[in-house]
């Protein structure tokens, strides 16, 4: 069964940084394509990055480059995304997904960011 | 960056009805858009991939049509689980984009 569990949320201050994780099982996780993907509350969803099986090919939105940066570590099947100077506007539940928008799509549950002094 | 905007933003139907959704595109994106479906506390969950291919699991009664700038979802008759919000989301280009959604409530 393919599991991907996100964890790292909480509530952290404007200017603040955040390490959200997700674990991924069930598949071959060093060959997937990974991306993180936001809903604010009661919003529709955003694409935030991407990283490609071997982390040479990655992509953010302009929203978030400069601020937050994807990883992973396919050695532990995890995939990281490292959120600084964080903004309200941020706030949101955070979703790994892999294959995204291919007939190998899965997603997570999400975990919950919230920014807020 | 692909803008692509769905239509219309709320859509009222009955059960056994038919709903049309349409998704266009600010350019090209060949045939590589997706449509997602999402119900209230859960994750989305791809319905349709490459403008045509049911993903698994997806029901007979969803289709997929369209290329280039214009996509449609179509639900032939529509069951009481359908009522959700769908989004659309394409894989041409670098950012990957969502439309803003279209919901699907019950009339």
């Amino acid at each position: 069964e393919v599991r991907l569990v996100e964890s790292g949320g909480g509530l952290v201050k404007p200017g603040g940084s955040l390490r959200l994780s997700c674990a991924g099982s069930g598949f071959t996780f060093s060959e997937a394509s990974l991306n993180w993907i936001r809903q604010a509350p009661g919003k529709g969803l955003e694409w935030v990055s991407a990283i490609n099986s071997n982390s040479y090919y990655i992509y953010y939105s302009d929203s978030v480059r400069g601020r937050f940066t994807i990883s992973r570590d396919n050695a532990k099947s995890s995939l990281y995304l490292q959120m600084d100077s964080l903004r309200a506007e941020d706030t949101a539940v955070y979703y790994c997904a892999k294959d995204l928008g291919l007939g190998r799509d899965f997603w997570g549950q999400g975990t919950l960011v919230s920014v807020s002094s | 960056e692909i803008v692509l905007t769905q239509s219309p933003a709320t859509l009222s139907l009955s059960p056994g009805e038919r709903a049309t959704l349409t998704c266009r595109a600010s350019q090209s994106v060949s045939r590589y858009l997706a449509w997602y479906q999402q119900k209230p506390g859960h994750s989305p969950r791809l319905l349709i991939f490459d403008t045509v291919t049911r993903a698994t699991g997806t029901p007979a009664r969803f289709s997929g049509s369209g290329s280039g700038t214009d996509f449609t979802l179509t639900i032939s008759s529509l069951e009481p689980e359908d009522f959700a919000v769908y989004y659309c989301q394409q894989r041409s280009n670098w950012p990957r984009t969502f439309g803003q959604g279209t919901k699907l409530e019950i009339k």
